[in-house]
């Protein structure tokens, strides 16, 4: 399974726009990048995914480099909820099980 | 999206006992998968239970420690055989829903396991 590398903490003040990084080197023609979340006490949740293109969607963004060999989740105005551990995933164009990293423990102060 | 509900939430259990953990999803799914988090920890893929087949193990867990059933489209069972202090521990179950660009994996809140 491809490996993502991910800061283990970033650090964020409420209502500002948070990047998030991720390097994924050894990305294959066949991988999506997906980022779930894991907020205190729950199950992780499903946040934004990508293959070539930036997306977007309620939660947040993801730019993706041109050659695929890194990405950022973008929180546009961290709130207090989005303090969580945030996942970085390479996960094979027809599904299967997710590999998680070690992922990034955001915090968000008021 | 799928809800998943799982029993217990919690327990704390004696060691060289069994726990078997239930996990319900509202809607029919193909693939279920079983992880395990210990404490501070991310999360450490089990196995992947399709339903008319064999669970596929991870390398490390064996089906001996780690039983599974699947009965049928909504519904799983992980048992923690023989256990130990060391298998204290959040176990999660999540189905995989979708097709294609849409395939999305949804969790259950998890099972909080302590073992004396």
């Amino acid at each position: 399974d491809a490996k993502t590398t991910q800061p283990n903490s970033m650090e964020s003040n409420e209502e500002e726009p948070v990047h998030l990084p991720c390097n994924h080197s050894t990305i294959s023609g066949t991988d999506y990048i997906h980022w779930y979340r894991q907020l205190p006490s729950q199950g992780p949740e499903y946040v934004i995914h990508g293959l070539t293109s930036n997306v977007n969607n309620r939660m947040a963004s993801l730019a993706i480099a041109e050659d695929r060999k890194s990405s950022t989740l973008i929180l546009h105005r961290a709130t207090l909820r989005d303090a969580a551990v945030y996942y970085c995933i390479l996960r094979w164009i027809q599904g299967g099980k997710l590999i998680f990293g070690q992922g990034t423990e955001l915090s968000v102060k008021p | 999206s799928a809800v998943i509900s799982q029993k217990p939430s919690r327990d704390i259990c004696q060691r060289g006992t069994s726990l078997t953990i239930q996990c319900q999803v509202d809607s029919q799914v193909t693939m279920m998968f079983w992880y395990r988090q210990q404490p501070g920890q991310s999360l450490t893929l089990i196995a992947t239970a399709n339903q008319g087949s064999e669970a596929t193990y991870e390398s490390g867990f064996v089906i001996d420690k780690f039983p599974i059933s699947r009965p049928n489209l909504t519904f799983s069972t992980l048992t923690v055989s023989n256990m130990s202090p060391e298998d204290s521990s959040i176990y999660l179950c999540s189905v995989e829903e979708g097709q294609g660009d849409g395939i999305e994996q949804f969790f259950g809140p998890g099972t909080r396991l302590t073992v004396l």
